[in-house]
């Protein structure tokens, strides 16, 4: 069966500090990959989403970036984060048309 | 992909039926309607889709109408641990190119004992 993880699961750093979260997905091959950003209280806001490796599609424009350095492996990274880069995010993937299926998600608190 | 419209909030009584509905009024035909749920602090789950005709599995119903505008999500006997927030998207059934999925607002189903 088909697992996906995301660490950590809670972090909380300082503005201008930098970001790496990290998504793996076990037990399939090369499914389409997507981050999501859910801020208190709000939808969820695809930011962005993967159908191989080396290739990510940006949603919305941002300090935030994405990276897809393996098959099953997702990172999201920035540089220097802001205040409203607070949220809880959300790794998912999917194979062909079926479902979208979550991660846990990291919950980030930028202080 | 279509727009979708939710009422914001409902409240059900634990072991009664939950409805939610869901407006699509500018669906196209090639659009399914998927139905996701939030229970708070974890990722959505996905609960059921359908097409056209009335589809059923072991965590709910989602019957939609016959011009496809609009659509119901059915928890038969519902539980304290069905409450979260209830999305409802539609996409179309596509296996190349964009394949994201967008989500809105949601309704956030109160489960009452």
């Amino acid at each position: 069966s088909q697992t996906i993880h995301q660490w950590p699961a809670t972090l909380v750093q300082p503005v201008g500090s930098p970001l790496s979260l990290e998504c793996t997905v076990e037990g399939t091959s090369n499914p389409n990959l997507y981050w999501y950003r859910q801020a208190a209280g709000r939808g969820l806001q695809l930011l962005f989403y993967s159908v191989g490796i080396g290739q990510i599609s940006s949603e919305v424009p941002q300090n935030l970036s994405a990276s897809r350095p393996q098959d099953r492996q997702f990172i999201l990274s920035s540089k220097k984060l802001l205040l409203s880069d607070s949220g809880f995010y959300l790794c998912a993937w999917r194979k062909g048309s079926g479902s979208l299926n979550f991660g846990p998600g990291t919950r980030l608190t930028v202080t | 992909d279509a727009k979708t419209t939710q009422p914001p909030s409902m409240d059900c009584a634990e072991g009664r039926a939950a409805n939610l509905p869901c407006n699509h009024s500018t669906i196209s035909g090639n659009e399914y309607v998927y139905w996701y749920r939030q229970i708070h602090s974890q990722g959505p789950q996905y609960i059921i889709h359908g097409l056209k005709n009335n589809e059923t599995n072991e965590m709910a119903s989602l019957i939609i109408t016959e011009d496809r505008k609009s659509s119901t999500l059915i928890l038969p006997h519902a539980t304290l641990r069905d409450t979260a927030v209830y999305y409802c998207i539609v996409r179309a059934y596509a296996n190349f190119g964009n394949e994201k999925l967008t989500f809105g607002t949601g309704t956030r189903l109160t489960i009452i004992p």
